[in-house]
């Protein structure tokens, strides 16, 4: 399968603060874009979808580069409950198969 | 409304023993995902059905690795004879899309340890 890269982290950053991760992937023919959020020994959910125009859901904002083949996630004012993994996913282009990165860890402290 | 049910939700077996881990999809969802997530690997898609048939297995690992769906509520994925480095959390995953950007629903995932 294609690569989906991301910078592992962790990143450690105080409440309130902005913080941004970035993803690349590989397969110029990817259609779909997402971040999924994976809590401690639990299961990845989605956060939301990325779409070209870019979108935003409260402090959450995200951004697709199809040029360069690049998306982006920035959380602000920062919680204490943000304090998760965040795993960039890529749908392969045919299908519904999803390819997931490693994922970024990101702890937020008081 | 339940979620995606798996079973077991811990599994220590010893190597050279048979594996069946068990999956619900959500109701009304026509596809079914099987994944599995180390920290070396990540989550990787191991296979994946749509309407009960499997569609893309190419993500199995080998041949010890197999996956039914017998109907629409359940589904299976069995190693035998297991190894140590089968031992992983294996999630599943259903979803009920029109379109790739639907999302999956994913289980509490059951972690297998094999000694």
């Amino acid at each position: 399968r294609k690569e989906v890269e991301q910078d592992p982290g962790p990143f450690n950053v105080p409440e309130g603060a902005t913080v941004a991760f970035n993803c690349t992937y590989s397969n110029s023919a990817s259609q779909s874009f997402f971040w999924y959020r994976q809590d401690c020994r639990k299961e990845p959910k989605l956060l939301m979808s990325v779409y070209s125009s870019g979108n935003e859901d409260g402090r959450f904002t995200a951004q697709l580069n199809r040029a360069s083949q690049y998306i982006s996630l920035l959380i602000r004012d920062s919680k204490l409950s943000d304090s998760a993994t965040y795993l960039c996913v890529v749908n392969e282009g045919s299908g519904y198969a999803l390819n997931f990165g490693k994922g970024t860890s990101l702890l937020v402290t008081p | 409304d339940a979620g995606v049910i798996q079973s077991p939700r811990h599994e220590v077996t010893e190597m050279g023993q048979e594996v069946t881990l068990r999956c619900k999809p959500i109701s009304g969802h026509d596809y079914l995902f099987w994944y599995r997530q180390t920290m070396m690997r990540g989550l990787e898609l191991l296979i994946y059905f749509n309407n009960n048939v499997p569609i893309d297995d190419s993500g199995m690992p080998e041949d010890r690795f197999s996956a039914k769906m017998p109907n629409a509520s359940f589904s299976t994925l069995k190693i035998q004879p297991s190894e140590p480095r089968d031992s992983a959390v294996y999630f599943c995953a259903s979803s009920f899309p029109f379109r790739s950007t639907d999302t999956q629903y994913f289980g509490p995932g059951t972690r297998l340890t094999v000694l």
